[in-house]
């Protein structure tokens, strides 16, 4: 069965530096991995994905994530933050198909002024 | 991406009643799906709603408990039943991405917010 950890519960950041959240997940095969962004009182809004190719994949808002199959992680990265970053995000994994998604537990990001 | 709208957006409700949420898409989808996430938590799979067919459920959630339909492509329902303040959540539907997207991504409605009294 495929899990998501995403260890980082809360974190705080200060607008304009630099975000890393992590993501790790357990598949036993090729994953389809994402990231989804959820706004205070709103719902999932994909912020990008990775089915295969390129490691490094980009996403909306300035997002990045990168996948490791050695360390078996998708981390999300942004080099600057905005205060309109705060928000619950949720990493997933998919095993391919029109199948359902298996979700991490959050990270909730606060940004400081 | 799909547009997905959910009805109520959000509903308090009293202790042994019963809601029913609805979904509808803008594009016709073989499959839908009913997530929860209960509060501080992640979203859990409760089922998934294939037209045509009988909704198939995860591991701890029963139809008795979470009655589906799916009368067409575009259209599904999720009933809370007896509710009690534990079913307290957002309820979520989602769709797999249709045509040029890619099938294995997931599109979400807004979620439904459900307070229990």
């Amino acid at each position: 069965a495929q899990s998501v950890t995403q260890p980082d519960i809360h974190i705080t950041v200060s607008e304009g530096a630099s975000l890393e959240l992590r993501c790790n997940y357990s598949y036993g095969a090729t994953p389809y991995l994402f990231w989804y962004v959820q706004s205070p009182g709103q719902g999932l809004q994909l912020l990008l994905k990775y089915f295969s190719g390129d490691t490094l994949v980009q996403g909306i808002k300035g997002f990045e994530a990168e996948f490791k199959r050695s360390q078996s992680s998708f981390n999300l990265r942004k080099p600057s933050v905005h205060w309109s970053d705060a928000a619950e995000y949720f990493c997933a994994v998919g095993a391919g198909g029109r199948r359902a998604l298996t979700f991490g537990s959050g990270t909730r990001l606060q940004v400081q002024p | 991406s799909a547009v997905i709208s959910q009805k109520p957006s959000r509903d308090i409700c009293q202790r042994g009643t019963s809601l029913t949420i609805q979904c509808q898409v803008d594009s016709q989808v073989t499959m839908m799906f009913w997530y929860r996430q209960q509060p501080g938590q992640s979203l859990t799979l409760i089922a998934t709603a294939n037209q045509g067919s009988e909704a198939t459920y995860e591991s701890g959630f029963v139809i008795d408990k979470f009655p589906i339909s799916r009368p067409n492509l575009t259209f599904s329902t999720l009933t809370v039943s007896n509710m009690s303040p534990e079913d307290s959540s957002i309820y979520l539907c989602s769709v797999p991405g249709q045509g040029a997207m890619r099938q294995e991504t997931q599109y979400f409605g807004p979620g439904t917010r459900l307070l229990v009294l």
